[in-house]
Formats: C-alpha cells, structure tokens, sequence
C-alpha cells in the first residue's frame, strides 16, 4: 500500500459546483496535512495546511481532516475556472523535512 | 522578486551529455530541496540540504549529483543522461522542521532528454 493515496482524475464540473478532493494515508505519524496547488506549467504552490484532526476555512476553501480514517479533504466552494488546476496532497510528521505528496488531482472548472 | 529561482527554465539535450541545473531563494531558509515530477505530475524527492548539509538522499541514481555552495543555492548535477531523465525538476525550500515544513517552489526546469 502506497503512504498516500490520491485519486488522479481528472475532475471536470461546472463553474459553481462544489469539488470535493480527496486523499487516503498509511502513516499514522503525519501530523501536517497540506494542500498544494499547480497551475500548468508552473511550480506547486501552498494552498493551506491543517495540523492534526479538524477543519480549517480559507475563502471558499476548506480542508478537513480525519486521522481516525486517515482520510483528508480539500473542499472547493462555488467553483470558477481559475480554480483549474492539478491538486496535491501533502503530508508530514512535522519532526524531520521529508513531505510525502499524493499523485495529484487534475481539475478543470468549465465555465 | 523571486522567490525560489531555477536556472535554466528548458533544457534539450542528448542521452549521454551531462548537464547542470542551478536554484537560488532569498527566502533566508535553511533548508533546499530538489524533486522530479514525471508526465504524470508525481511528485518525487530526491535531495535536501540543510545549511549546506545533505539530509535526505532517496533512491536515486549516482548520476545525479546535488551541490550546495551556501544555504541560498542548491545546484544540481546530472552525468551520462538518458532518457528516463526527461522530467521537470523542481527546487523548493522551506523554514526549519519541527512545523509543517511549508515548502516555496521555483518554476521548474524542463528537461528533455533525446
């Protein structure tokens, strides 16, 4: 079983629909659960990140997290064409540098 | 200004060559990384330094040499290429562990091997 687990799509929906992304995990010693983004052709970039269980809101993103399932999920609200992008998961321990990121999600929002 | 800079942004070269990729942050960080994402957008480690200290070297092959002058650069060497090599290599940094570990990357460089 991979450490991370993530759906590689691709996603497609209509502008205003509300995306739901999601990874799977091994490694009960992740603590950190990030989400980047990454436009095409450029680098990822931080999107949020949520330590241990719980939510976290930011604008019309949320990430929650579940340790108990070691399940995590990045929530698009009202969704918009810039949005469209690939989605990583990402996670660590938080004790040592190593981030282990998931395959990605590729989403396009059509307008 | 930029961030996390990378050096150069394509490179086409033939199997066999040997070439050089450089990055450079003003971040202040410590801590430099080098990845390999492969046409499928997998996202791979491969080095890290920490102040000029090689901290993480995963599976990769001896052809690829990492080199860190100071805590700002990180470069990255690659002898005999082959074919497989073709990837975008991306270079990141981020703060001290012990948080989580966000980490800035540079745009990428394009390496296409023939």
């Amino acid at each position: 079983q991979k450490e991370v687990e993530q759906d590689p799509g691709p996603l497609s929906v209509p502008e205003g629909a509300i995306v739901s992304l999601n990874c799977t995990y091994s490694n009960s010693a992740f603590q950190y659960f990030m989400w980047y983004r990454q436009y095409s052709r450029k680098g990822p970039e931080l999107l949020m990140y949520t330590y241990s269980s719980g939510n976290k809101e930011d604008g019309r993103f949320t990430a929650q997290v579940d340790k108990s399932s070691k399940y995590i999920s990045l929530f698009i609200r009202d969704s918009q064409p810039s949005d469209s992008a690939t989605y990583l998961c990402a996670m660590t321990g938080g004790s040592n540098y190593k981030l282990t990121f998931g395959k990605g999600t590729l989403l396009t929002v059509n307008p | 200004d930029t961030a996390v800079s990378q050096t150069p942004k394509y490179l086409v070269t033939q199997m066999g060559n040997d070439k050089s990729i450089k990055c450079e942050q003003n971040l202040g960080h410590d801590t430099m990384y080098w990845y390999k994402q492969d046409s499928k957008k997998f996202l791979k480690i491969m080095f890290s330094y920490n102040n000029k200290e090689l901290i993480i070297n995963e599976t990769v092959p001896n052809r690829f040499s990492p080199k860190s002058p100071d805590k700002a650069h990180l470069n990255l060497h690659i002898n005999s290429l082959e074919l497989g090599d073709s990837a975008v290599y991306f270079c990141a940094s981020s703060p001290p562990a012990g948080g989580p570990n966000e980490q800035f990357f540079g745009p990428g460089t394009r390496l296409t091997v023939l």
